[in-house]
């Protein structure tokens, strides 16, 4: 199947501070990526859908303003977490769908934020 | 709006046993219905899929089949082994949805040797 990356994999952050997560899709143009965030033993909630050259849908309930999205390329989306709390530790993990024949949304392996 | 439910969990069966993970779903029209497996740590795979009624995904020895009737997409393994323990995720995409998945909840399914 389709490969798709996510950068950092972990990352452990202070109080008041900005992370960026990164996912690629590595062998495959995607018009659209999904963000979801995914609490212990829980299943995944959608945050977002990333349009590329557009701006990002949110679900009711997240903050657009603290998960700044962009979707500049067909291969690239990023989350910016903006004054990170503990609160927003979790796992973050990326989709990105293939058009076409596949019709299939292809997952990142996650990003572990702690946030201290 | 659209619903998945999946048996919760965990699964606990020995190696070798069969394995079955209900999945049954609520939507509007005829939505594409797939299987994610997680394994720890890491993010989710597709296991398998199906389009259309009828239609059976199949993969790695897991099978599904998609039944309108029902409404039911229920995953099954004939002989499990201890690599798949994982947690199991039933989803669909509606015809209206623009690509999102809904998922269920999950089903941790645990192999012992």
């Amino acid at each position: 199947g389709a490969v798709v990356s996510q950068h950092p994999s972990r990352v452990i952050c202070k109080s008041g501070t900005s992370v960026k997560i990164e996912c690629r899709s590595l062998d495959f143009q995607a018009t659209t990526m999904f963000w979801y965030r995914q609490f212990p033993k829980q299943s995944l909630m959608l945050m977002a859908t990333s349009n590329e050259g557009s701006k990002a849908t949110y679900e009711q309930g997240v903050e657009k303003d603290k998960f700044l999205i962009n979707h500049a390329s067909l291969t690239l989306s990023t989350l910016t977490v903006t004054s990170a709390h503990p609160e927003d530790s979790s796992f973050y993990i990326c989709s990105a769908h293939q058009p076409g024949g596949a019709d299939t949304q292809y997952f990142g392996p996650g990003t572990r934020l702690t946030v201290l | 709006g659209d619903s998945v439910t999946q048996m919760e969990g965990p699964v606990t069966l020995s190696e070798e046993a069969f394995l079955t993970i209900n999945c049954t779903y609520t939507a509007t029209g005829y939505p594409s219905l797939f299987w994610y497996v997680q394994y720890p740590g890491e993010g989710l795979q597709l296991l398998l899929k199906a389009t259309k009624a009828d239609d059976k995904g199949s993969n790695k020895g897991f099978e599904a089949t998609y039944r309108k009737e029902t409404t039911s997409f229920h995953l099954e393994k004939g002989s499990v082994q201890v690599s798949d323990s994982a947690v199991y995720f039933c989803a669909l995409r509606g015809r209206a949805a623009g690509n999102k998945l809904t998922f269920g909840g999950g089903t941790r399914v645990l192999v012992k040797p």
